[in-house]
């Protein structure tokens, strides 16, 4: 069984950058895909991209292209997803997930970025 | 991509009722949909893959169906846990998911 960390609330200034991690245990990281969602407050949930760390290949979403890099630490057995140019609709609870068939089997706990002048 | 349409966006039923989700899209995902059911202050549950199949752990009570662009989740007695939001999700083109129906009690 996947179990997923994710690293604790963050509170930004806008214009800056985030970077928020998702520790992985249960399983073989390497063989994992693993996503991000984030969900802003009352609102629905929203795909940013994903990441497979055994062939090292990360993709986004096109919204967030350009402001969002995915990374991944087989050493440790955490996936990173940065998010630059913060702006205050980038307020949400960030979910990292393990991707299974194509689905979200098993989730993070959220990490909530608060972006705030 | 592909824009998922839920509805309705609220409804309002009594534990022991059926209740019926709708999810439609905006081009055929053949059966690549799940449902995922989110509780506040909680991460979303994996419900239903590929349409039908129920992921493990879920209750009997828990039923999807359809092919193409319409889809349905089905609760067919709720249990006072049942109440939540739930999403749909599709996978055929890259990921997206629908806007939520909140199931509340009435």
């Amino acid at each position: 069984q996947v179990q997923l960390v994710q690293s604790g609330s963050e509170v930004k200034k806008p214009g800056s950058s985030v970077k928020v991690s998702c520790k992985a245990s249960g399983g073989t990281f390497s063989s994992y895909t693993l996503i991000w969602v984030r969900q802003a407050p009352g609102q629905g949930l929203e795909w940013m991209g994903r990441i497979i760390p055994i062939l090292d290949v990360a993709n986004s979403a096109q919204k967030f292209q350009g402001r969002v890099t995915i990374t991944a630490d087989k050493s440790t057995s955490t996936a990173y997803l940065e998010l630059t140019s913060l702006r205050s609709d980038d307020t949400a609870v960030y979910y990292c997930a393990h991707l299974w068939l194509g689905y979200f089997d098993y989730w993070g706990q959220g990490t909530l970025v608060t972006v705030s002048s | 991509e592909i824009v998922l349409t839920q509805s309705p966006v609220t409804l309002s039923l009594s534990p022991g009722e059926r209740a019926t989700l709708s999810c439609r899209a905006s081009q055929s995902v053949s059966s690549y949909l799940a449902w995922y059911q989110q509780k506040p202050g909680q991460a979303p549950r994996l419900l239903i893959y590929d349409a039908s199949n129920r992921a493990t752990g879920i209750p009997a009570r828990f039923s999807g169906s359809g092919s193409g662009t319409d889809f349905t989740l089905t609760i067919s007695s709720l249990e006072p846990e049942d109440f939540a939001v739930y999403y749909c999700q599709q996978r055929s083109n890259w990921y997206s998911f629908g806007q939520g129906t909140k199931l509340e009690i009435k």
